[in-house]
């Protein structure tokens, strides 16, 4: 019930292209679902995120679906560039509870010119 | 404010020996939370210490343990290295509670190499 689960594992995006990440989770007690950016040889960085009493968060070229009966929610990153090129974890956590988060496996994003 | 700080970078060590990582959060921050991360598994949870205290504790075994200080700085040791524990070891700090729970702030990690 803890599982985040994410796809694809790998995206090949051209320049101006749109990425679609998505993610899926079982346990309803989630209520605060980040995503994280990652470049080679960093650690991961916090991109976005959104809680469920929401369908949909914009943050300049990111944007957060939000399906909560579905209980899914997906990252699209808009007019995608070739520094978008990164590993991108979703994940989701209690903010009831202490900071135990738990992420998917990661999407590698490239995006070529 | 300085970001969070893990040193060392790298280490390489040798089966059966133990190895300790040091974490400093960003100033203010109490809760430090450590990762795991492998290709293949991915960022997998490890311990989180709140004011001294460890609040939370992945699936690992007993090989893994940490501790927090006074002053939120933590360090976490592994002993009788196996290969399997070669991994980029990651640490997160985070302001805790209110609004921002869930918002963790990552160091750059300590890669460790375990031959």
């Amino acid at each position: 019930q803890q599982q985040v689960k994410q796809s694809p594992q790998s995206l090949i995006v051209q320049k101006g292209g749109i990425s679609i990440i998505n993610c899926a989770y079982e346990n309803t007690a989630f209520d605060y679902f980040p995503w994280y950016q990652q470049f080679p040889g960093k650690g991961p960085a916090l991109l976005i995120a959104i809680r469920p009493d929401v369908s949909e968060k914009k943050e300049g070229r990111f944007t957060i679906s939000f399906n909560k009966s579905a209980k899914q929610f997906s990252l699209h990153i808009m007019d995608s560039q070739p520094g978008d090129s990164a590993t991108y974890f979703c994940a989701a956590t209690f903010s009831g509870g202490y900071q135990k988060v738990t992420f998917g496996t990661g999407t590698k994003l490239q995006v070529i010119p | 404010k300085a970001g969070v700080t893990q040193t060392p970078r790298y280490l390489i060590k040798t089966r059966g020996q133990q190895v300790t990582l040091s974490c400093s959060p960003i100033s203010g921050h109490r809760s430090v939370s450590w990762y795991q991360q492998t290709p293949g598994q991915g960022l997998q949870f490890l311990f989180e210490y709140f004011s001294e205290t460890q609040r939370n504790k992945g699936n690992f075994p007993g090989r893994f343990s940490g501790r927090q200080f006074s002053n939120s700085r933590s360090e976490m040791n592994v002993s009788t290295l196996e290969l399997g524990d070669s991994a980029l070891y990651l640490c997160a700090s985070s302001p805790d509670g209110g609004s921002r729970v869930g918002e963790q702030f990552f160091g750059p990690g300590t890669r460790l190499t375990v031959l």
